[in-house]
């Protein structure tokens, strides 16, 4: 069974950091680019970043540019997201999702972890 | 305030036919194309049109994609209470360099 298996969230004081993690099982790791997707309380789908299958090129969002880094570890079929200088508004599901043809369209997706930040 | 819009809300009574909007620019849906996501209450989103109107593997054939120009729809025909959810297009933008989601429309089976 495809599945991915996000870890790593809880709570987290403003200007802290934390590290997401995603086990993926069932499929290919390395062969799919990979993207995070976040969701805030009551809000829509943010996406977040996105890395290619190799690893060797990322893409963020404008909102957590600088603050952010996507990573993988193929080795391990996991896929990581590390979070530093947090911010209220990085309260949020964190989503990773598994690209399929090009990056908007995810096909498999994961159960999601919180993240809140608060002090 | 998202790169693509959609209506926040609409509404249906069971074996009806809804239509939902997602309007963009030439930077994302005029020049990539649009996927579509449910998500029902509760859970992670799963992807429900791509390519602007492909159907994955088990999604019924009474929901269908179309693109525009700059703008796409999810039509949604017979439709049913398991319905109820939040629907969300999104598509590339060629300026952000990143995946840009509509807000989401939440759709009320009556």
């Amino acid at each position: 069974e495809v599945q991915l298996l996000e870890s790593g969230g809880g709570l987290v004081q403003p200007g802290g950091s934390l590290r997401l993690s995603c086990a993926a099982s069932g499929f290919s790791f390395s062969s799919y680019a990979m993207s995070w997707v976040r969701q805030a309380p009551g809000k829509g789908l943010e996406w977040v970043s996105g890395i290619t299958d190799s690893g060797g090129s990322t893409y963020y969002a404008d909102s957590v540019k600088g603050r952010v880094t996507i990573s993988r570890d193929n080795s391990k079929n996991t896929l990581y997201l590390q979070m530093t200088s947090l911010r209220a508004e990085d309260t949020a599901v964190y989503y990773c999702a598994k690209r399929r043809i090009r990056w908007s369209c995810m096909d498999v997706w994961g159960k999601g972890t919180t993240v809140t930040v608060s002090s | 305030q998202s790169l693509l819009t959609q209506p926040p809300s609409t509404s249906g009574t069971p074996g009806q036919m809804v239509t939902i909007s997602c309007s963009g620019s030439s930077s994302n849906i005029g020049g990539n194309t649009v996927n579509w996501y449910q998500q029902l209450p509760g859970t992670a989103p799963k992807l429900l049109i791509y390519n602007n109107s492909q159907r994955p593997s088990g999604v019924p054939d009474r929901f269908s994609g179309s693109k525009s120009g700059t703008s796409a729809s999810l039509a949604i025909s017979g439709l049913q209470s398991e319905d109820e959810a939040d629907y969300y297009c999104a598509a590339w933008d060629d300026s952000l360099n990143g995946v840009v989601f509509g807000g989401g429309t939440k759709l009320t089976v009556l």
